[in-house]
């Protein structure tokens, strides 16, 4: 069974400039989550899909950062413009998310993104 | 609010036991996790406990979540090289139907 997909791998831009990730979730996952993680920091969730609609992005910075989930497959997230303290890593992670039972998420290998 | 705390290093020598703990706030999380990272790697789900639950063994991984003092600990018997990572614990909500919540993690070195 293949993983969640990110790309790129790496990313490196001035600040003030866009940026966009993109990941493909495992097949059949209906729900997709975007974390943060600052060097140093477990991840923090930025938002969370639920087949295409939202389902929490409460801590989504929503004056540079959107994200989408178009026929609740593939998503991206931008990031515009960028400031020195968006440098992170960006990770997907996709799961099932069958009601009562445990939310495995299964992880890519995530965007690490540097703002210079 | 939420909030998980762990220590941020661990070293131990091959072919020991490694311990590493956590505590976290939110008393109505219905499962608690750990996570391993591997260097520029994502995270892997390496086991979970249920709240109602005070052990779970899983091979060479034992899980105690204490509920009353909100402390949860992950041992590892006869650690290994290939164990050095970091590792995260994450709790979850009611249900489990909230977003997890990561600690900053225990990044653990093995010397051989």
């Amino acid at each position: 069974e293949a993983g969640v997909a990110q790309s790129p791998r790496y990313k490196i831009i001035e600040k003030r400039q866009s940026v966009a990730f993109w990941c493909n979730p495992i097949s059949g996952h209906a729900t997709l989550y975007w974390y943060q993680q600052i060097l140093g920091q477990g991840p923090k969730l930025l938002i969370q899909f639920q087949n295409n609609g939202v389902v929490d992005d409460s801590q989504l910075p929503k004056d540079r950062f959107s994200a989408e989930r178009l026929k609740g497959v593939d998503s991206t997230l931008k990031i515009q413009p960028a400031k020195l303290e968006d440098s992170a890593v960006y990770l997907c992670a996709s799961s099932l998310r069958r009601q009562g039972a445990i939310d495995e998420q299964f992880f890519g290998p995530g965007t690490r993104l540097t703002v210079l | 609010g939420e909030d998980v705390e762990q220590s941020l290093f661990l070293s131990v020598r091959e072919g020991d036991s490694s311990v590493i703990n956590c505590t976290y706030t939110d008393s109505s999380s219905t499962y608690l996790y750990w996570y391993k990272q591997e260097p520029g790697a994502g995270l892997q789900l390496l086991t979970y406990i249920f709240s109602n639950m005070d052990m779970k063994q899983d091979q060479r991984l034992t899980v105690l979540l204490n509920k009353k003092d909100k402390h949860l600990s992950l041992r590892i018997a006869d650690t290994q090289t290939g164990d050095s990572a970091i590792y995260f614990c994450a709790e979850s909500g009611p249900a489990g139907n909230t977003p997890l919540v990561f600690g900053k993690g225990t990044r653990l070195s093995v010397i051989a």
